[in-house]
């Protein structure tokens, strides 16, 4: 059964770099990698998406290995405001209607940032 | 991206009664989805609503319990019949507007008593 594996919780100091790693061994080729963001009383908001190697947009960067199986949320300097809960997301593609898309959620990291 | 309005933000109901939640998009969008959230847990996916087809449900969920409508491309509904305690979470609808990214409402929390 495939699923998505991350730390439950992790501390970090303002103007640190923080990585969350997620494990997803059972990644199908056809599949993304999406990581969440989600702070309380609100919907997860989207952060950065990749299938392979590196990406980087204007708030993070995306660390995937060749092998697909692990994947590295890096957020650069974070403040006080990036705490929250971070959820890493391996999902496949549309294949059209009637057909059950493949979600895997991991739990969530709760990244906790002291000043 | 998408904004998406949920209704109601809240409600508390009586065991028994069915609650309707709205879900609005400020766009046209094929996929929308309804998931379940537990307070301090991930998401679970309780169906996939496309616009033109029946809602696909993913197991333990089903359509008696969890009527779905998408009446258009901006609208969907879910519903909670027949409710119980175990009810009580928060559910929240969202957009695929790319492939495999996708934009969330604010939530409903909904406490059954």
């Amino acid at each position: 059964l495939a699923k998505t594996t991350q730390p439950i919780s992790m501390d970090s100091y303002e103007g640190q770099e923080v990585n969350i790693t997620c494990s997803h061994n059972n990644i199908a080729t056809n599949d993304y990698i999406t990581w969440y963001q989600q702070f309380p009383s609100q919907g997860p908001r989207f952060i950065i998406q990749g299938y392979k190697t590196k990406v980087t947009n204007e708030v993070a960067s995306l660390f995937i290995p060749a092998d697909r199986k692990s994947s590295t949320l890096s957020l650069p300097r974070v403040s006080l405001s990036d705490t929250a809960v971070y959820y890493c997301l391996v999902g496949d593609r549309f294949l059209g209607a009637g057909n059950n898309r493949k979600l895997i959620w991991g739990l969530g990291t709760s990244l906790a940032v002291n000043p | 991206s998408a904004v998406i309005s949920q209704k109601p933000s809240r409600d508390i109901c009586q065991r028994g009664t069915s609650l309707t939640i709205q879900c609005q998009v400020d766009s046209q969008v094929t996929m929308m989805f309804w998931y379940r959230q537990q307070p301090g847990q991930s998401l679970t996916l309780i169906a996939t609503a496309n616009q033109g087809s029946e809602a696909t449900y993913e197991s333990g969920f089903v359509i008696d319990k969890f009527p779905i409508s998408r009446p258009n491309l901006t609208f969907s509904t879910l519903t909670v019949s027949n409710m119980s305690p175990e009810d009580s979470s928060i559910y929240l609808c969202s957009v695929e507007v790319q492939e495999n990214i996708q934009y969330f409402g604010a939530g409903t929390r909904l406490s059954v008593l």
